[in-house]
């Protein structure tokens, strides 16, 4: 089965400042890859999704992600972060059944 | 819109104790969830189903049953729960297969003492 890795567990951040969220996965076959946020009190909502074609994706609230095939990668960018974006975020593989990583804490100082 | 309902949002278990968790979607999708969520450890999933009648273990099935009776349903049972069960249980749907997005109902946070 495939398995998922978030390699930074809490990012703080200065707003304006540029994130970037790492995920790595493991699985050898097609796989679909999607980042999903969780506001604090919240469920988690769906940011992007990348099935195939460009592996530039942009998602909402300025959020894009890039596929790198090679790395098994899918990184999360924002170029410039909001007080707002504290958050968590998920990075997941679907390959049959949804996997996720165990997530990213983001806090945004104002 | 409900879209996924899940009750009940709070219960509290003595070790031992049996309860069922029901997840409701009212989407018409085929593919349903349960996860559960641990600080640090992210959403693991517990079990699934891909249709009416259809149920599938996920990475953390011990200790847990489900049933897919009716399509828009799935329900989550504890035969004697446990404190490691203490957690937060999010159900999820999806319309299709690996390549949809999942919804989410809003969690039932479970307490076992």
């Amino acid at each position: 089965a495939q398995s998922v890795s978030q390699h930074n567990h809490h990012v703080i951040l200065s707003e304006a400042a540029s994130l970037e969220l790492g995920c790595n996965y493991s699985y050898g076959g097609t796989v679909n890859l999607f980042w999903y946020v969780q506001y604090p009190g919240q469920h988690l909502q769906l940011l992007l999704k990348y099935f195939s074609g460009d592996p530039l994706v942009k998602g909402i609230k300025g959020f894009e992600a890039e596929f790198i095939k090679s790395k098994f990668s899918f990184n999360l960018r924002k170029p410039s972060v909001q007080w707002s974006d504290t958050a968590e975020y998920f990075c997941a593989v679907n390959a049959g059944d949804m996997r996720f990583g165990a997530g990213t804490r983001l806090t945004v100082k104002p | 819109n409900a879209g996924v309902t899940q009750t009940p949002k709070f219960r509290v278990l003595k070790t031992g104790q049996s309860m069922t968790l029901l997840c409701a979607q009212d989407m018409n999708h085929e593919y349903m969830y349960w996860y559960r969520q641990d600080p640090g450890m992210g959403l693991r999933l517990i079990h699934y189903s891909v249709g009416e009648g259809t149920t599938a273990k996920g990475e953390v099935p011990d200790g847990y049953n489900v049933s897919r009776l009716k399509k828009q349903n799935f329900l989550l049972g504890l035969e004697s729960a446990a404190p490691s069960q203490t957690s937060v249980y999010f159900c999820a749907s999806s319309d299709q297969g690996s390549g949809s997005p999942l919804h989410f109902g809003n969690g039932t946070r479970l307490t076992v003492t």
